[in-house]
Parts: structure tokens; sequence; C-alpha cells
């Protein structure tokens, strides 16, 4: 079955620790997404990639790093800038290339990150 | 700047009920509106698209419309269930940029 797939489902981080959330997805989409969720909140955009070795930041990527090497993963890294990290974070992929922009984003489970 | 508001934050309904949900986007420049459902500690599960040229989308009990020229989208469940309980998410795609723009949600308890 195609999905996205987030790993793991709970991050635990040290006080000026870097740490690395997984995103994949074999659904050959070209576009991938970061998403922040904090309680009771909609989503906030972290980072996006339209294609493999590009991306843009979102409305909140101060604290945040992300790299798109192969189009099937957008790893999110939280790096220790980051001050208050705790919060749900989601990754999504649509097929957007060209004329395709009016495809749907599908979403992976999330990853819940906290702090020790 | 887009801004994507729904109201009500909470919503609590017997089951058997008609729900209505509301969402309103400040700009009408958009390529399209998305309905996802959201359960506790779970990723989204996209339930509609519609495109800005459409009106109305419907898929079984769901029903979405939009009016872009006032800025609205609501969702009709028919027949709640307790099983649809869960949050709902609207987001819209603006025409400029290429990125999502999500409303707070509403949480819906559907009482048996």
């Amino acid at each position: 079955d195609g999905g996205i797939t987030q790993s793991p489902k709970y991050l635990f981080r040290k006080e000026g620790q870097n740490v690395t959330l997984s995103c994949e997805q074999n659904l050959n989409h070209d576009a991938m997404y970061w998403y922040r969720q904090d309680p009771g909140q909609g989503l906030r955009l972290i980072y996006y990639s339209q294609i493999v070795n590009d991306f843009q930041k979102g409305d909140i990527a101060e604290g945040y790093s992300v790299s798109r090497e192969k189009k099937e993963s957008f790893p999110l890294t939280v790096t220790s800038a980051q001050k208050n990290p705790t919060a749900f974070y989601l990754c999504a992929s649509s097929l957007d290339s060209g004329q395709s922009r009016h495809q749907p984003q599908h979403f992976g489970d999330g990853t819940r990150l906290s702090i020790l | 700047k887009q801004e994507v508001t729904q109201i009500p934050a909470a919503l609590s309904v017997p089951e058997g009920e008609n729900l209505v949900l509301n969402c309103s986007f400040t700009d009408s420049a958009i390529y399209n509106l998305q309905w996802f459902r959201q359960d506790p500690g779970k990723g989204l599960t996209s339930l509609l698209l519609i495109q800005s040229s459409q009106r109305e989308q419907t898929s079984g009990r769901l029903n979405a419309s939009l009016d872009k020229s006032s800025g609205r989208s609501t969702l009709y469940i028919a027949a709640s269930q307790p099983g649809d309980s869960a949050t709902y998410l609207c987001a819209v795609r603006s025409a400029a940029g290429n990125k999502l723009t999500f409303g707070g949600g509403t949480r819906v308890l559907v009482k048996p």
C-alpha cells in the first residue's frame, strides 16, 4: 500500500540536542511538507519542498532545518535553537508539479516530540 | 496574508442529529479548499477537496459547500454517529504560493 511513514512515533529531546524526524513516502509525490501542531490548534507550515534538492521556508522555519536529497524522503531536524520544540509534527505530500496544483495533501501519522 | 477561522471550536450533539461545521477565509484567491478529519494523536485524513471552480462536493453522508466570494465553506455531516467524533480541520490553498493555511479546527463529540 502506498502511503507516508513517519518515525519515530514518540521522540524525546535533551537540552542542547538536535533531533531528526523521518518522513518517507512511496506515493511518487513531488511535493513534501512539514507542519507543527500545538494542542488545540491548527497546523503551521515549517518547511516545504516541491522538488528534489530544493526547499522553502514556511511560516515558522526558525530553529528547524530540512534536506531533500531523494524524492521519497524529507527529514526534519529540530535544532537546539528551537526553544519550544514540544509539539506534534506532521509530514505531508502531494502530487504537485506544473498544472497539478489541485491535488490534495496526504498526511502521515505524526511524531510527538517532548523535552526531557 | 490568508487567515482561516473555524467556529465553533467545539460542538456536542446527540447521535442522529445533522452536523454543520463552518470555515471562513479572508482571501478569496484560492486554488482549492480541503476538509480533514483528525482523531486524537493521529495524522489527518482527507475527507473532501473542493476546487475553486466548484460549489460543492459530496461523499456519502458528507457534503461540503464553497462560496468563494464570501470566503466561506460549510461541511455537513448527515445523521451523525458516535464514530464521527473527531476534530475537523479545513485548509485553504491560496493561488499565491503553494501551501495550505489551516483553521484551528472544530472538535466534535457525538453522544450516543
